[in-house]
Order: structure tokens, then C-alpha cells, then sequence
């Protein structure tokens, strides 16, 4: 069974810290990882990875993916409080031809405070 | 036009009620995605549809019944739920080959 692995659950920093969220997985025949931003509503995409090594960076948010590891960090440099939110990391595994559903892991829930 | 929607955004059911959940894309992506969220739960996956067709069933009860009437639109029929069916119900959409989904906004059901 795929399974997804998220750390910590829970994390309250002040304003301006920097932040590192861990996911790791154990699928079969994996294809990519995401990451997401889940406020009081849907998730919302932050980023798509499929190659190890590779930083992909979006303003304070960056991520990297270790497929030798199996794992992944999201990266929240000078956090500010719109940034609290749930982050939930996901898995696709290929099932062969067409499109795979995500496996999702149970988010960390991430608090700013001022 | 770079959204999904979903309607209704709430809906309260009886247990012998028939309802549908809609879900829409004008973005020509080719799969689309239905999935169950209950309160402090990640996201889980019930159905996938690749080229109007369904691909992924996770074992859903039969009281679920998706449809996709062409790429642009998926259904979720519901008949006969049960109380622990409540949840957030999640429709997404992808391209075939790229995995990143977008999510709708989610219709928020009870089933009393």
C-alpha cells in the first residue's frame, strides 16, 4: 500500500523564521511529488517534482526532492501570517497508461504567530 | 479560464434523498478526479476519469456513482447515503501526462 509521511504535524513559529516541512513516501512505481496549500478551503498548488536535485522555487517557498531518500522538503523562508495554513504533500504512483489519483499524506498544520 | 467549479457549495440530504454534485473545467484538461475529505483528514481519492472513461475506482461504495457526460463536466450521483458519508467533497482536474491538479472549491455535504 502507498504511503505518505509528513513531519511535524503541527509547527507554530513567529513571523519572519524560516520553516522546513519533511515528507516521505514509499510508493510503487513512482511519478511525481506535490505539494499543496490547504486553507479553510481547497488545496491550492504550490509545486510538481519528478527529478531528484532539482530546487524548484516560487518567491519564499522553495522545494527539493531526494529520490534516493525517498523524501522531500518545502522550504518557508521569512514566514509571514498568511502563510499558516495546512501543507499537505502528495504522491503519484503510475498505474500504467492514463492518469494516477494522489496519495496524500496527513499535512502538517503550520501557525504563524506575530 | 484557469478554475475548476464545483455547485452546489452545501448540501444537506436524507438518508432516502437522490442528489448530484457538479463539477466543471474549461481548462481542456483530459482527467478528472473526484475526492472525499472529512474534517482534519487529507484528501482521499474515490474516482478517476481519463478521456471521459472511468479509469480509477478505489472502491467506493455503490452508493456513489460518478459520471463524466463529456471533458468538460463530471457528476458525483449520491442515493442512499449514510451519515458517515458527510464530508467535503473535492473535484480536481489535470492534464493526462502532468499530474498537477487543480482542485475545485468543494461541496460541502451532510447526510442527516
Amino acid at each position: 500500500e502507498d504511503k505518505v509521511v509528513q513531519s511535524p504535524l503541527s509547527l507554530v513559529v513567529h513571523e519572519g523564521d524560516t520553516v522546513t516541512l519533511n515528507c516521505s513516501y514509499e510508493v510503487t512505481n513512482f511519478r511525481s511529488l506535490l505539494w499543496y496549500k490547504q486553507e479553510k478551503k481547497a488545496p491550492t498548488f504550490l509545486f510538481m517534482l519528478t527529478s531528484s536535485g532539482i530546487e524548484k522555487k516560487s518567491g519564499r517557498l522553495s522545494s527539493i526532492l531526494d529520490k534516493k531518500e525517498l523524501s522531500s522538503i518545502l522550504n518557508i523562508t521569512a514566514t509571514q501570517t498568511g502563510d499558516s495554513a495546512i501543507y499537505l504533500c502528495a504522491v503519484e504512483a503510475r498505474s500504467g497508461g492514463g492518469a494516477d489519483g494522489l496519495t496524500f499524506g496527513k499535512g502538517t498544520h503550520l501557525i504563524i504567530q506575530p | 479560464d484557469t478554475e475548476v467549479t464545483q455547485t452546489p457549495k452545501h448540501l444537506v440530504m436524507g438518508m432516502t434523498n437522490k442528489k448530484s454534485l457538479k463539477c466543471e473545467q474549461h481548462m481542456g484538461h483530459r482527467a478528472m478526479y473526484w475526492y472525499k475529505q472529512k474534517a482534519k483528514k487529507p484528501p482521499e481519492l474515490m474516482f478517476v476519469y481519463s478521456y471521459e472513461k472511468l479509469s480509477i475506482n478505489e472502491s467506493v461504495p455503490s452508493r456513489f456513482s460518478p459520471e463524466c457526460p463529456n471533458s468538460s463536466l463530471l457528476n458525483l450521483h449520491l442515493h442512499a447515503l449514510q451519515p458517515e458519508d458527510s464530508a467535503l467533497y473535492l473535484c480536481a482536474s489535470s492534464p493526462i501526462y502532468y499530474n498537477e491538479q487543480f482542485f475545485g472549491p468543494g461541496t460541502r455535504l451532510t447526510v442527516l
